[in-house]
Order: structure tokens, then sequence, then C-alpha cells
């Protein structure tokens, strides 16, 4: 992908449980953001954190950022059937200023 | 603010004709993105602009494709001639600045027969 990887590829749990989806990436960042695309739909942002942030809360949402091992990851709390959707994790940084790539998503499914 | 506009939503057309989707960004963001969407490739960064002029066209798969941003309320992207292999959806993204969300349209559904 222009950006690098995200994992798993896809994830199936129950309501209820926890989500974790990691990115990594390949050039340095500015900062990093998270996205959900609902079939079909554009993208809709959820969260960003800054490249001198290691941890981000909203709601039942965390990110974590280890610029280190050039790493992200997505917690998803007390998952919901309406939180099934793909998401993305997108660099805002690279080789252009300003710029915004993608890795290839993780599509997950929330069984009720 | 209605949000990033596209148009148009869905679009077939046959190989060898030109194609033009369309764009309007949210009123005062600098920055503008077209992106490919595909199964296989994913979500790809084709072009980008900041005040109307274009920084990194890097992601244009080849000649066919070109872009324009005549005015910040405006932004074309040109398949000619477009081949089935261009068959995807197309989005279009805005955002004010470097350290904000990007807005995304509700893309435009290409297909080429």
């Amino acid at each position: 992908s222009q950006q690098g990887e995200e994992d798993p590829q896809a994830l199936s749990i129950q309501e209820g449980e926890n989500a974790t989806m990691n990115c990594s990436y390949k050039t340095s960042i500015n900062n990093l953001q998270w996205y959900r695309q609902n079939s079909g739909r554009g993208l809709v942002h959820l969260i960003l954190i800054r490249s001198n942030e290691r941890e981000k809360h909203s709601g039942r949402l965390r990110v974590t950022l280890d610029t280190s091992k050039k790493s992200s990851s997505l917690l998803i709390t007390a998952s919901r059937a309406a939180d099934t959707a793909s998401y993305f994790c997108g660099n805002a940084g690279g080789t252009s200023y300003g710029k915004l790539t993608f890795g290839q998503g993780t599509i997950l499914t929330v069984h009720p | 603010d209605a949000g990033v506009i596209q148009s148009p939503r869905h679009e077939v057309t046959e190989m060898g004709q030109e194609v033009t989707l369309r764009c309007k960004p949210i009123s005062g963001h600098d920055y503008l993105f077209w992106y490919r969407q595909t199964m296989m490739r994913g979500l790809e960064l084709l072009i980008y602009f900041n005040n109307n002029v274009p920084i990194d066209d890097s992601g244009m798969p080849e000649d066919r494709f070109s872009a324009k941003m005549p005015n910040a309320s405006f932004s074309t992207l040109k398949i000619q001639p477009s081949e089935p292999r261009d068959s995807a959806v197309y989005f279009c993204a805005s955002r004010s600045a470097v350290n904000t969300e990007a807005f995304f349209g509700q893309g435009t559904r290409l297909t080429v027969v």
C-alpha cells in the first residue's frame, strides 16, 4: 500500500468484546488519523493523534502511537453491531508536506 | 456546510470515452485530495492540491489521468481515454490544515465497460 499495512485484514468478534486494529507506516508522520468507512460510503474521521503524543482517547476509542516502531493501534471497547465497518489509518506526513495516505484497512464485523 | 460534494454519484461509460469527475470541497479548506478505491489496491492517493496548486501527483497512474483545480471551490479529475481497469470508486476529500481531519465526499462509482 502507499503508506503501510494494517492488521488484521479482517476481524470478527461478538458484541461486547473489544476490537484491536494495528497500523504500521513507512515514512515519517506529522500525525496519524483513524477513519471508519461504512459500505458504499466515504470515510469518516474518528480520531487524530499527533507525532508527539503516545495515547489518545475518545469515547470508546483508544489510540496509541509508537513512533520508534512506526506503528499505531486502535482499540474499540465494548463493541456494538453498529461498529461493523472498515477502519483505516491515515498517515499525514511522508515525502510531501500535507500528504495524507492510507493503508488497506481492517474489516471489522461485530456479531449481535 | 453541505460537506464535500461529488458528482456524479455513478457513472457508466464505454471504453475509450472521456470521463470527468467533479468535486466541490468544503468552503475555507485549503487542501483537496483525490483517491481511488478498489478491492485489489485499496485506497490510493492520486493527487492533492494546496491552495489550488497541485503538490504531489505521483499517484496518478498514467497520462490518461489529469486533475485541475481552477478555483478554491471546484476540482475535476479527468480520464481520457477511459479503460475497464479504471473502474473503481473515486473519492474527493478536503481539509483546512495539516493537523486537521479530512472530510470525504460520498464518492463516484465509475464503471467502464
